[in-house]
Formats: structure tokens, C-alpha cells, sequence
């Protein structure tokens, strides 16, 4: 089946560097990919909407300036974590959606990526 | 406000006995009602979809438009079905934005 994949699975950075993190998909061509953020013992929150070739749309009280997402091409999108803080370490998932994408076989996660900042 | 509730953290039953995982919303108008799964160690899946009307790996849902409910069911729990569990309701119009619950652990015991 389809694979998303994310790389890297896990990063530990000092505060006030810039991490970026990348979600691919490996089979398939997403018309659209959405980031997700997951603290411990909670839901996912929706980040971010990027459709490729376009500027993302960020969700209320996302920093677009902070986070930035590049979807560059139709099977990588890229989220820019820029001078990250300890209060952004998290769990960050993307979601790849081909084009009628609420289908069981249209819709993909990536493994996620574990952000810490000391 | 639009709001999705998974009353339960932590759902606990023997291999074999049914099982109902809780779901109500809060939504203006009728979004499309999922429920997504993602099993230990492995990403997050779509489980099934209300649309169409499917069992998957025995797991059923209802929507109940009066009680804006959507509740995950199956009659005979197995172990591989212990996971954790996400109801999302998606009332973005086709723009493929479901909002998680907050999720439901289901635990089966042998």
C-alpha cells in the first residue's frame, strides 16, 4: 500500500536553532498534505494545509512565521520549526490526501517526527 | 462551537466481549462522521468512514443524527483490536479537515 514516510522519526536540537522536518510520499502524488502537532496523552491538532505550489493556510494561533511549510512538489512537503524553544517539542505527524481523498486508500499518515529542545 | 467528545480515556474488556467506543459532536450541520486507529508502534490509520456504510475488521458505527452520535461498535473484541482510537468528525466542506477527539485507549485482555 501507499507508505508516507518522515525523516527524521526523532531530533533533539538547542533552543533557538531551526529544525526542519520532511514528509514524503513514497508511491503516490498528494495533492495535499496537513501537519499535526500531538502533545503527550492528547489529541492531533491541525497545524497547517498545504496543497503543492501554493502557500499553506495555517490554522488560528499557528505562527506561520515560526512554523514554515513548503509543499514543493506533489510528494514532499517540508515543516520549518525556525529558533525552536522548549515549548515546541512535540510530536509532529503529516497526512498526505490524494485527490478524493476520504477514502480509507487515499489518505495517509507519516510515523510522525519527535521534536525536543532543550 | 463545533466540538467532538470521546467521554472515555481508557476503555478495558475481555477478548470476545463486545465493545463500544463513544463518540458525540457538536457541529452545525452534518459533517462526515470517522473514526481513525492507530495501533501500538504503528502510525494513524483510517479505521472506517460513515459514508460507506462498512465493517472494518468487524468494527461497526452508527450515526445517530438525534443524539449526534457516531459510536464505534463490535460485538466480539479481539487483542489485536487493542489500539487507540480517534472519532473526527470533518464539517470542512471536502477539504479533507477532520477535528480528532481526544481518543479512547481500548485495551482487550486475553
Amino acid at each position: 500500500g501507499a507508505v508516507v514516510s518522515q525523516h527524521p522519526s526523532w531530533v533533539i536540537c538547542k533552543s533557538g536553532t531551526s529544525v526542519k522536518i520532511e514528509c514524503r510520499s513514497l508511491d503516490f502524488q498528494a495533492t495535499t498534505m496537513f501537519w499535526y502537532r500531538q502533545f503527550p496523552k492528547q489529541s492531533l491538532m491541525l497545524m497547517a494545509t498545504s496543497n503543492e505550489g501554493s502557500k499553506a493556510t495555517y490554522e488560528q494561533g499557528v505562527e506561520k512565521d515560526k512554523f514554515l511549510i513548503n509543499h514543493a512538489s506533489l510528494t514532499l512537503s517540508t515543516l520549518t520549526v525556525t529558533s525552536a524553544h522548549p515549548e515546541d517539542s512535540s510530536f509532529y505527524i503529516c497526512r498526505a490526501v490524494t485527490p478524493g481523498g476520504q477514502a480509507t486508500d487515499t489518505q495517509y499518515f507519516g510515523p510522525g517526527t519527535r521534536l525536543t529542545v532543550l | 462551537a463545533q466540538r467532538v467528545t470521546q467521554p472515555e480515556k481508557l476503555l478495558s474488556v475481555f477478548k470476545g466481549a463486545p465493545v463500544e467506543l463513544k463518540c458525540n459532536y457538536s457541529y452545525s450541520g452534518s459533517p462526515e462522521l470517522f473514526w481513525y486507529v492507530q495501533y501500538s508502534r504503528q502510525r494513524l490509520q483510517l479505521l472506517l468512514r460513515h459514508i460507506s456504510r462498512e465493517s472494518i475488521k468487524g468494527f461497526t458505527a452508527d450515526l445517530n443524527k438525534g443524539e449526534t452520535s457516531f459510536h464505534l461498535k463490535k460485538p466480539f473484541a479481539q487483542e489485536e483490536d487493542s489500539a487507540m482510537y480517534y472519532c473526527a468528525p470533518d464539517a470542512s466542506g471536502g477539504s479533507y479537515i477532520p477535528t480528532f477527539g481526544r481518543g479512547t485507549s481500548l485495551i482487550v485482555h486475553p
